[in-house]
Parts: structure tokens; C-alpha cells; sequence
């Protein structure tokens, strides 16, 4: 089975400040990773995914994640961030094979501050 | 194109009554979730649908849970009795397909309180 951990619950930052929001993966076979964000009160959206190739991806509004195979991590960085960004970002995991749906981690929120 | 539509957006009601979710996934789409979200356990997956078929019902809670797909265009998840406990957001998605590699599309979820 698969496993997401956040391991950060809240990340406070300044607007125009960098962020990163960490999360790793436990799998023992081959994974698709993927970001997705929810705004208030709303559903989620997907960010970005990474299925194969370059270990760097880049998603909309900004944001780009790094596949790390040895450390079992996909971390989510955005350069700048903006007063809208303030939301929850969900880290998921599937296998590549079996058609297994997503598994979520428990989810970060970034607040942006003024 | 039109999203994942759920309804009712908002319900309460009181323990013992039960409660009804909808969910109509995005044309052409033939894999259907329902997850269920809380502050203390995030985002569970309950049931998903391929083809209108269930393939994995193990995330249910308990059998006062039922969820059901009479076609390609609709879906139900049913609580009966509802209890205090089941106060969640319960969000269905969709996808191509079963959704390995492929993006799950939201609804923006049904906001359910037991009183």
C-alpha cells in the first residue's frame, strides 16, 4: 500500500516570500505523485503530477515540485508567493500499474501574510 | 464543459435521519469517488465506481453506508441512520479512467452536519 506524509500542518509566509511544502511517499512499487489545492469551501483542483520524465515539474499558478526517488519526496516550491495562494495543498500517491486510486496526505496550509 | 456536480451543497440534520448525497460525475468520465474529509482524519476515500461497478468499498465506515451508481451519469452515497460522527465534507470526483496517472476532477463537496 501507499502513504503520504506532510510533515508540516501549517506554514505561515510573507507575502512574496518562497515556500516550500514537504512531503514524502512510502511505496513499494513505482508511484505517480501529484499536488492538488483547496481554496475555502471549495473542491480540490489539481496542481501539478508527475508520472515520468523530468523529476521536475511545473503546475499552474506558479507552482513546480521535484521528484526525489532516493528520498521518497515531492516537495512543492513556489518562488513568490501571493496573498491567493493562502490555501490547503494535498499531496496524493498512486501506483503507476492497477489502476489504484489516489491516496492523500493529511494536507498543509499555507497562510499568507501581508 | 460542466464539473463534478454534487447536491445539496449544505445540509444538517438530526441524528437518526437519513441522508442522501448526489453526484453527477463530468460527461464521459467512467471512474466515480466518494471521499469523505475531517479536521482529524483529511481525506478518506470511501467507494469507487469503474463502469458503474463498485471495485473497492473497504474505506466505508460501517453499513449504515451505502453508495450506489444506477448509471454512468449518477451516483448516490447514503447514510441510514445518520449519527454526529458523519459530520464531514463528503466530496465525490470522477476521472477517464480509473484513475492511475489520470487527473480526479472534485465536485466542490456536500457539507453535511449531524445534530
Amino acid at each position: 500500500a501507499q502513504s503520504v506524509t506532510q510533515l508540516d500542518s501549517q506554514v505561515p509566509v510573507f507575502e512574496e516570500a518562497p515556500v516550500e511544502l514537504r512531503c514524502n511517499y512510502s511505496s513499494s512499487v513505482s508511484v505517480y505523485l501529484f499536488w492538488y489545492v483547496q481554496y475555502p469551501n471549495q473542491g480540490l483542483q489539481l496542481l501539478l503530477k508527475y508520472l515520468s520524465g523530468s523529476t521536475l515539474v511545473k503546475g499552474i499558478n506558479g507552482f513546480e515540485a521535484e521528484f526525489n526517488k532516493s528520498q521518497t519526496s515531492f516537495h512543492l516550491r513556489k518562488p513568490s508567493v501571493h496573498i491567493s495562494d493562502t490555501a490547503e495543498y494535498f499531496c496524493a500517491v498512486c501506483r503507476n500499474s492497477g489502476n489504484t486510486p489516489l491516496v492523500f496526505g493529511k494536507g498543509t496550509r499555507l497562510s499568507v501574510i501581508a | 464543459d460542466a464539473g463534478v456536480i454534487q447536491s445539496p451543497r449544505h445540509e444538517v440534520t438530526e441524528m437518526g435521519q437519513e441522508v442522501t448525497l448526489r453526484c453527477k460525475p463530468i460527461s464521459g468520465h467512467n471512474s466515480l469517488f466518494w471521499y469523505r474529509q475531517t479536521m482529524m482524519r483529511g481525506l478518506e476515500l470511501l467507494i469507487y465506481f469503474n463502469n458503474n461497478v463498485p471495485i473497492d468499498d473497504s474505506g466505508m465506515p460501517e453499513d449504515r453506508f451505502s453508495a450506489k451508481m444506477p448509471n454512468a451519469s449518477f451516483s448516490t452515497l447514503k447514510i441510514q441512520p445518520s449519527e454526529p460522527r458523519d459530520s464531514a465534507v463528503y466530496f465525490c470526483a470522477s476521472s477517464p479512467n480509473r484513475g492511475s496517472g489520470n487527473t480526479i476532477y472534485f465536485g466542490e463537496g456536500s457539507w453535511l452536519t449531524v445534530v
